[in-house]
């Protein structure tokens, strides 16, 4: 079962935005709006930061926001704080067979 | 507040086997679903299954289909993880993590992880 791709690394400067993409196939992200977005700072426990495509959980800042065209989500983080370098991680659902996927992750480095 | 409170650190070897708990409060366990997520020492994050326990519905992966069993017991409010016969590639932190309501993917909530390592 192939993970959803993601760039290994992104990078921005504080104030900066940044954008990670998610590419899956017609099979998971262009057949459902279920995709979530998670932060996972060094150490710590994975937050749900975006659901359905575009919904933030509430206390989730809206610098977070996400997107969804095809095949490919995205999460943007507008204004970038220093405590937003974490590890990024885009799911999406494949069907009741395969429930959900993840991909691979991408680590945000903020300079 | 809802929260999930997983079992501790398990040193175990290869062949063992092992079955690894998260208790749910705060909410009414059945009514939610709940799954469990691997991750590998510097590694991404993996979707292992879910199961819905108030009629024990249980997804899973199929990278993990038959390789481990979810269960829950409703009477204590605690979902399980088991393996039979445990390999060295199984060392990994496994986090159980409940959806958000009417969710159909998200998990909006997690337990604090249990590594479990496993010697060859």
């Amino acid at each position: 079962q192939s993970a959803l791709t993601q760039p290994p690394s992104a990078s921005g400067s504080p104030g900066q935005s940044v954008t990670i993409s998610c590419t899956g196939t017609s099979s998971d992200i262009g057949s459902y709006n279920y995709v979530s977005w998670y932060q996972q700072r060094p150490g710590k426990v994975p937050n749900l930061l975006i659901y359905d495509v575009i919904k933030r959980p509430s206390g989730v800042p809206d610098r977070f926001s996400g997107s969804k065209s095809g095949n490919t989500a995205s999460l943007t983080v507008a204004g970038l704080h220093l405590e937003d370098e974490a590890d990024y991680y885009c799911s999406s659902y494949a069907g009741s067979d395969k429930g959900e996927i993840f991909g691979g992750g991408t680590k945000l480095t903020v300079l | 507040e809802v929260q999930l409170a997983q079992s501790g650190a398990e040193v175990k070897k290869a062949g063992e086997s092992l079955k690894i708990s998260c208790k749910g409060s705060g909410y009414n366990f059945t009514n939610y679903w709940l799954g469990w997520v691997r991750q590998k020492p510097g590694k991404g994050l993996e979707w292992m299954g879910i199961m819905y326990p108030a009629d024990s519905d249980a997804r899973y992966s199929p990278s993990f289909q038959g390789q481990v069993t979810i269960s829950t017991d409703n009477s204590i409010s605690t979902a399980y993880l088991q393996w039979n016969s445990l390999q060295a590639s199984d060392t990994a932190t496994y986090y159980c993590a409940r959806l958000r309501e009417m969710a159909t993917i998200g998990f909006g909530y997690w337990g604090q992880g249990t590594l479990v390592t496993v010697s060859s």
